[in-house]
C-alpha cells in the first residue's frame, strides 16, 4: 500500500536554507506534493512535481526527486518566520488517491 | 469567496451523541474528500465522492456516513461518537484528478471534541 514518511520536526534560523525530506513507497506515484498547513487553517499546496521530473524550481522553493530512491525534498531558501508551519508531503497514487505524510513542523528562529 | 466551506468549524459534543459536518465547495469540481487529521498531525483519507458517488472509502467505521446530495455538497455524519472520534476533519475537493496538475482544495476544518 502507499506510505509516505517525513521526519516530524525542523528548526532553522531565520536568513538560512530549509529542507524538508520525505520518502514514499508507491512506485506508480503520477504527482508528489508539497502541502503548508498553518495554525487553524486547511492545507494549501505550495508546489507539485510530477514524477517524470527530476527537479522544479519555483521562486525561493525547489523540489528535489529522487525516483529510484523514492525521496523527496523541498528546500526552501531564505527561510522566513512566515515559513513557520507544518509542511506535508503528498503523491498521487491510484484510484484518484492522495495520500500524505505526517507532516514536517517548520520553525523559524528570528 | 470561500471556495470550500465546512461547517461547524468547532463542534463540542458528549460521546455516545450522533453529529453531522457539513460542507461545501463552490468550484465546480467533480470529486469531493473527508479527510481526519489526529492529534499528532497525521492526515488520513476517510471517503471520496465524484459526481455524488463513492469512490474511495478507507477502513472507516461504519458509524461514519457520507452523504453527497449533489457534487458541491459533501456531509459527514456520525453517530454513536467515541473518544477517539476526536480530531480535525478537513474537507477537500478537485476537478478531477485523473487529469494532469489537479490538486486538492481544502476547507479550514472542523476541530471535533468528544467529550
Amino acid at each position: 500500500g502507499e506510505d509516505v514518511e517525513q521526519s516530524l520536526f525542523l528548526s532553522v534560523r531565520e536568513g538560512d536554507s530549509s529542507v524538508i525530506n520525505c520518502t514514499y513507497t508507491d512506485s506508480s506515484s503520477t504527482y508528489l506534493y508539497w502541502y503548508k498547513q498553518e495554525p487553524g487553517a486547511g492545507l494549501q499546496l505550495l508546489t507539485y512535481i510530477f514524477s517524470n521530473m527530476d527537479m522544479k524550481q519555483d521562486q525561493r522553493l525547489t523540489v528535489l526527486l529522487n525516483k529510484k530512491d523514492k525521496h523527496l525534498s523541498l528546500r526552501i531558501a531564505d527561510t522566513q518566520t512566515g515559513d513557520s508551519a507544518i509542511y506535508f508531503c503528498a503523491e498521487r497514487g491510484g484510484y484518484q488517491k492522495v495520500t500524505f505524510g505526517i507532516g514536517t513542523k517548520l520553525q523559524v528562529i528570528p | 469567496d470561500t471556495a470550500v466551506s465546512q461547517t461547524p468549524k468547532y463542534l463540542v459534543t458528549q460521546m455516545g451523541n450522533d453529529k453531522s459536518i457539513k460542507c461545501e465547495q463552490n468550484l465546480g469540481h467533480d470529486t469531493m474528500y473527508w479527510y481526519k487529521q489526529d492529534s499528532k498531525k497525521f492526515l488520513k483519507i476517510m471517503f471520496s465522492y465524484n459526481n455524488k458517488e463513492l469512490i474511495i472509502n478507507e477502513t472507516v467505521p461504519n458509524r461514519f456516513s457520507p452523504k453527497s446530495p449533489d457534487k458541491a455538497h459533501l456531509n459527514l455524519h456520525i453517530n454513536s461518537l467515541e473518544l477517539g472520534d476526536s480530531a480535525v476533519y478537513f474537507c477537500a475537493s478537485s476537478q478531477d484528478l485523473t487529469d494532469d496538475n489537479e490538486k486538492l482544495f481544502f476547507g479550514s476544518g472542523t476541530q471535533l471534541s468528544v467529550l
